[in-house]
């Protein structure tokens, strides 16, 4: 059965850091490219950022590129999103999802997390 | 990125057929996915690839695509259909969009 459970998500001043992990069991983990979605509360998913299976292709959206950096460890089963300068608008639910595509980017999400909640506030 | 449009809420009686359309300008040309999300829940894939079906969804979903719009259709909608759904693609440079999500509500 495949399991994704977030952690590390809490109460954090602007401004700061937050580091998110994603333990992943009951696939093999190294094959699929890994994301993070994140849901503001009461408003839709948005994308966050992907990473492929050996780590050799990465995306961001937009509105947070430059701040959060996305990573792996293939030998912890384990994916990673190290956020800086956090904003209010960073607030949300982050979700851990698994890409469809085995070896091969297919952009869409097979499994998911139940979410670590995110809350940015002085 | 794009843009993915979708109606803020559908209604619809039990036993009824619900629709719930997404539109955008790649869509002719990206596929399209439709994912449920109940209160409190992670969401859920429902439709892949337009109009696949995962394993364990059941058959009264289904989806269909015609030019810039896809659509995700509930036939004979159970109450245990009650969600948000959205629907989400992906542009040209591998950036991921998701539309604004769809009530669905079963009077």
């Amino acid at each position: 059965e495949v399991q994704l459970v977030e952690s590390g998500g809490g109460l954090v001043q602007p401004g700061r850091s937050l580091r998110l992990s994603c333990a992943a069991s009951g696939f093999t983990f190294d094959d699929y490219a890994m994301h993070w979605v994140r849901q503001a509360p009461g408003k839709g998913l948005e994308w966050v950022s992907g990473i492929s299976w050996n780590s050799g292709s990465i995306g961001y959206a937009d509105s947070v590129k430059g701040r959060f950096t996305i990573s792996r460890d293939n030998a912890k089963n384990s994916l990673y999103l190290q956020m800086n300068s956090l904003r209010a608008e960073d607030t949300a639910l982050y979700y851990c999802a698994k890409d469809a595509g085995i070896g091969v980017w297919l952009y869409y999400f097979d499994y998911w997390g139940q979410g670590t909640l995110v809350t940015v506030s002085s | 990125s794009y843009e993915l449009t979708q109606p803020p809420s559908v209604s619809v009686s039990p036993g009824q057929t619900a629709r719930i359309t997404c539109s955008g300008d790649a869509l002719p040309k990206q596929y399209a996915y439709w994912y449920q999300q109940k209160p409190g829940q992670a969401p859920v894939l429902v439709i892949y690839k337009d109009s696949e079906r995962p394993s364990g969804i059941p058959e009264r979903f289904s989806g269909s695509s015609s030019g810039t719009t896809v659509t995700l259709t509930i036939s004979g909608v159970q109450a245990e259909d009650e969600a948000d759904y959205y629907c989400q693609s992906a542009d040209s440079s591998g950036d991921v969009v998701f539309g604004g999500g769809t009530k669905l509500t079963v009077l």
